[in-house]
């Protein structure tokens, strides 16, 4: 069965940058993408971006441009989150999600991993 | 970015009694393969987002049938026929047709009256 698990909380000081970890089992790793959904608390969801696990390619969305990178290691099934000028607006859980991508013609986000805190403080 | 619009954003119902969510979309969802990707989703409290109805009506492995997606191009709805207390929680609409901008809803929160 498809299981997404992520890294352990994380506590950053204003300026810092984060790397969170989304390593995957149970389908075959390069055949379908991982997006990123972020949860500040209290608050609804917001979409990061995603990544091609085949060949690396990413979209990132617009407010997250120059600040995120999203890279991937397919020898240890693993995806990564980089976010770096850490802010105190960036105290959020951040999840990953299995998200085939455009032109697959199936839909996303049928599993997530268990979501890793971030929490941003001085 | 295309905007979701939920309504209600609170809604306090009756255990047994039906529940319904609207969910607008600022601009038409259908994909150029003709699908359209607008997905539901659940999360319950402390837990990760869980997907309900994925391409407005079609529903997940081992979600209750009492849960049912409707509607077309922009206007949608997630319908509960009786609700039950494990359905306590923040809906999500959610639509990944127009790529590479993924958006939200701002969420309904269901409560028991």
């Amino acid at each position: 069965q498809v299981q997404l698990v992520q890294s352990g909380a994380e506590v950053k000081k204003p300026g810092a940058s984060v790397k969170a970890s989304c390593k995957a089992s149970g389908y075959t790793f390069t055949n379908y993408g991982i997006s990123w959904v972020r949860q500040a608390p209290g608050q609804g969801l917001e979409w990061m971006g995603w990544i091609n696990t085949y060949n690396g390619n990413t979209n990132y969305g617009q407010r997250f441009q120059g600040r995120v990178t999203m890279t991937r290691d397919t020898s240890t099934r693993t995806a990564y989150l980089e976010l770096r000028s850490l802010s105190s607006d960036d105290t959020a859980v951040y999840y990953c999600a299995f998200h085939p991508g455009p032109g697959s013609g199936s839909a996303g986000f049928d599993y997530w991993g268990q979501g890793t805190l971030l929490t941003v403080s001085s | 970015d295309v905007v979701l619009t939920q309504s209600p954003l609170s809604l306090p119902v009756t255990l047994g009694q039906p529940a319904s969510i609207s969910c607008r979309s600022s601009q038409s969802l259908v994909y150029s393969d003709g699908n359209t990707y607008l997905n539901w989703f659940q999360q319950r409290p402390g837990q990760s987002p869980r997907r309900l109805i994925y391409k407005i009506s079609n529903r997940d492995s081992g979600v209750p049938d009492r849960f049912s997606g409707s509607g077309s191009g922009t206007d949608f709805t997630l319908k509960i026929s009786r609700v039950e207390a494990e359905d306590v929680g923040v809906y999500y609409c959610m639509q990944e047709t127009h790529w590479p901008s993924i958006t939200f809803g701002q969420g309904t929160r269901l409560e028991i009256k």
